[in-house]
């Protein structure tokens, strides 16, 4: 099992309507969690962190932490052409303190 | 406030070839971090400093990869000899601390070896 899941996609959406990208993990000691947002032939740009069970928003994104089901999720309401990008999961690992990837979610949101 | 740095954007060398990448990080953070991205993946962390010192390079091929930070800011990144499989983009993340406040990222030097 990869310590960082997340579905490859594409995960393809109308524009307006609601993105959902999910992320797993299997540390079970894990407090910090990202998504970050990386345009084709661009870097990675952090667009979201959550440390607590629950949701955080910020503007259209929202974060979801569950993590006795050790998932978090990441929701784009109202969304954009400009949200087409590949969206990253990462967590903070409970000992040693690296961030632990996943292989992205490439999301097209289509006029 | 200026952003992280990385310098050259990209490189095109013929294998064996040596190659160095440089990096700005931004003002006062002390943790510093090499990636390097294949096309279709997360990044992959090569080492991580915390001011001058390597403190997790456990991912770094040292056979042909070194890296350095003198005076804990500025770092450069070298591979010699590459191979083509070393051909990827590699980033520089910088941060303060490396308890999770989230790295920005500079914008990368795609190296390509042929």
């Amino acid at each position: 099992q990869k310590e960082v899941e997340q579905n490859s996609g594409p995960l393809s959406v109308p524009e307006g309507a609601i993105a959902s990208l999910n992320c797993t993990y299997s540390d079970r000691g894990s407090q910090s969690f990202f998504w970050y947002r990386q345009y084709s032939g661009k870097s990675p740009e952090l667009i979201m962190s959550i440390y607590s069970n629950g949701d955080k928003e910020d503007g259209r994104f929202t974060a979801q932490l569950n993590k006795a089901s050790q998932y978090v999720s990441l929701l784009i309401r109202d969304s954009q052409p400009s949200d087409s990008a590949t969206y990253l999961c990462a967590v903070l690992a409970g000992n040693n303190r690296k961030l632990i990837w996943g292989l992205g979610t490439s999301l097209a949101v289509n006029p | 406030e200026a952003g992280v740095v990385q310098s050259p954007r990209y490189k095109i060398i013929e294998k064996k070839q040596p190659v160095a990448f440089w990096c700005n990080p931004i003002s006062g953070h002390n943790t510093l971090y090499w990636y390097r991205q294949n096309l279709g993946q997360g990044p992959e962390l090569l080492i991580r400093y915390e001011n001058e010192e390597a403190v997790d390079d456990s991912q770094l091929p040292k056979d042909r990869f070194s890296a350095e930070r003198l005076k804990g800011v500025d770092s450069t990144l070298k591979i010699q000899p590459a191979e083509l499989g070393d051909s990827a983009v590699y980033l520089c993340a910088s941060s303060i601390g490396g308890t999770g406040s989230g790295y920005t990222f500079g914008s990368g030097t795609r190296l390509t070896v042929v």
